[in-house]
């Protein structure tokens, strides 16, 4: 099985911080990885698929980057609307999400 | 838009079997994607359950592989998931979603949730 590890945990920023969380994953995936953001009460939302591209209606300040083991969501200048939990999942053998990160407002 | 609703007992004792049926709008189930369940237990992370194509070709959670029967009903445009022999650890948000594409790829259209709770 794949193993899935977010951190932080959880972090807190103020608006229009850049905030940074990364996703490791237990063997190479490629870049078979994607980020969701949920919030609370709703289903989670694809911001992120195949490790780098940006789902149709998600805001171009949302990015992603990496391959391998080693992965970044990047949010430029946080909104109000960003504050959420974040999750990674790889799909290169089966499916696996990771832990969440929440980012809280400071 | 592709809408996803997922209709479930909302209380299941433990040992029973827990039946969920996701009602697919506006995509046709046979369209080629993948469907999937994944849930949330209160308080904690996403789980992927499974997943299924229209063909019934299907794929598990190996952690819960041996509780999973899914199916495809393409004449109502809906999948299920009976997920049996339940326990307290069984409760959760329950989400049905479509896969993205042809493959076992990312969730890009997701149901509300449904909330199952085991207990006697």
């Amino acid at each position: 099985d794949i193993q899935m590890t977010q951190s932080p945990s959880s972090l807190s920023a103020s608006i229009g911080d850049r905030v940074t969380i990364t996703c490791q994953a237990s063997q190479d995936i490629s870049t078979y990885l994607n980020w969701y953001q949920q919030k609370p009460g709703k289903a989670p939302k694809l911001l992120i698929y195949d490790a780098s591209n940006l789902e149709t209606g998600v805001p171009s300040r949302i990015s992603g980057s990496g391959s391998g083991t080693e992965f970044t969501l990047t949010i430029n200048s946080l909104q109000a609307e960003d504050f959420a939990t974040y999750y990674c999942q790889q799909f290169d053998n089966l499916l696996t999400f990771g832990g969440g990160t929440k980012v809280e407002i400071k | 838009q592709v809408q996803l609703q997922e209709s479930g007992p909302g209380l299941v004792k433990p040992s029973e079997t827990l039946s969920l049926t996701c009602v697919v709008s506006n995509s046709s189930i046979s369209s080629g994607h993948y469907w999937g369940w994944i849930r949330q237990p209160p308080g904690e992370g996403l789980e992927w359950i499974a997943s299924i194509y229209y063909s019934e070709s299907n794929f598990h959670n190996p952690s819960l592989t041996s509780r999973i029967t899914m199916s495809v009903n393409p004449s109502k445009n809906q999948f299920s998931l009976n997920l049996s022999s339940v326990t307290a650890a069984d409760t959760a948000v329950y989400y049905c979603a479509r896969h993205k594409d042809g493959g076992l790829f990312g969730f890009d259209f997701w149901g509300q949730g449904t909330f199952v709770t085991v207990s006697s």
